[in-house]
C-alpha cells in the first residue's frame, strides 16, 4: 500500500485547510486512515482518523476543527481543518493504523505534504 | 504523555546506544519506535513494545512495559542517524513522544 497526501500548500488565517490522501496499491476497505501533522513547536501530532465505514475520531486538541471523510469509490480520505492560524503551519502526512495483537501502529505513511497558514 | 530521554545523543559507530520512553500511566505493551530522516516520514521499527517489523535490521530492538520502554541500537551504523519516536496505542488520542535525535560523531 502506498499514500500520497494532495492540497494546496499555502491557506490564509481563518480559512479552510484541505487535504485529500490518495491510497493505491491496495484497498481502502478495512483499516483506520489517519491524519497525523508535524511542527517544529509541537512535534508529532495525531489528528484523526476515519475507518471505511465512516467512523470517525479525533484528538481534542483541535477543539472540533477537524473533519475527516472517506471515499471509498476512488480510494481517497480527505482532511478539513477550519479556522486555521499560523499556529496549523505543519506538515500533514497521512498514514495507515494497523491493527493486531493488541496493539496498533501507523504503517506506512504518505511523504507529507507542507502547508503554511499564511496572509 | 509520553517523555522521552535523551532529546539528542551522540555516538560512534558500533556503538550501542539506548532511548528510554516513559508513559505517565500503565500501558501495558501497546508503544511503537520510528525513525525518521530529515525531509522524510517516519517509519516503524518496533511495534508491540518489542516485535521487530519485518525487514527492519536487527540491530534494532525495543523492551519493556507498563510504563518504562527501552529502545536500542547494539551496533551503531552511520545510516542510523536520524530522528526516533516513540508512540502510545493505549488509550486516544493516540501521542508521540517528543524524539530523540541521534547523529554519529
Amino acid at each position: 500500500v502506498q499514500l500520497q497526501e494532495s492540497g494546496p500548500g499555502l491557506v490564509k488565517p481563518s480559512e479552510t485547510l484541505s487535504l485529500t490522501c490518495s491510497v493505491s496499491n491496495g484497498s481502502i476497505s478495512s483499516y483506520y486512515w489517519n491524519w497525523i501533522r508535524q511542527s517544529p513547536g509541537k512535534g508529532l501530532e495525531w489528528i484523526g482518523y476515519v475507518s471505511d465505514t465512516g467512523r470517525t475520531n479525533y484528538n481534542p486538541s483541535l477543539q472540533s476543527r477537524a473533519s475527516i471523510s472517506v471515499d471509498t469509490s476512488k480510494n481517497q480520505f480527505s482532511l478539513k481543518l477550519s479556522s486555521v492560524t499560523a499556529a496549523d503551519t505543519a506538515v500533514y502526512y497521512c498514514a495507515s493504523l494497523r491493527v493486531a495483537i493488541g496493539v496498533g501502529w501507523f504503517d506506512p505513511w504518505g511523504q507529507g505534504t507542507l502547508v503554511t497558514v499564511s496572509s | 504523555q509520553m517523555t522521552q530521554s535523551p532529546s539528542s545523543l551522540s555516538a560512534s559507530v558500533g556503538d550501542r546506544v539506548t532511548i528510554t520512553c516513559q508513559a505517565s500511566q500503565d500501558i501495558s505493551n501497546v508503544l511503537n519506535w520510528y525513525q525518521q530522516k530529515p525531509g522524510k516520514a517516519p517509519k516503524l521499527l518496533i511495534y508491540g513494545a518489542s516485535n521487530l517489523k519485518t525487514g527492519v535490521p536487527s540491530r534494532f530492538g525495543g523492551g519493556g512495559s507498563g510504563t518504562d520502554f527501552t529502545f536500542t541500537i547494539t551496533s551503531l551504523q552511520p545510516e542510523d542517524s536520524a530522528t526516533y519516536f516513540c508512540q502510545q496505542y493505549d488509550s486516544l488520542p493516540y501521542s508521540f513522544g517528543q524524539g530523540t535525535r541521534l547523529e554519529i560523531k
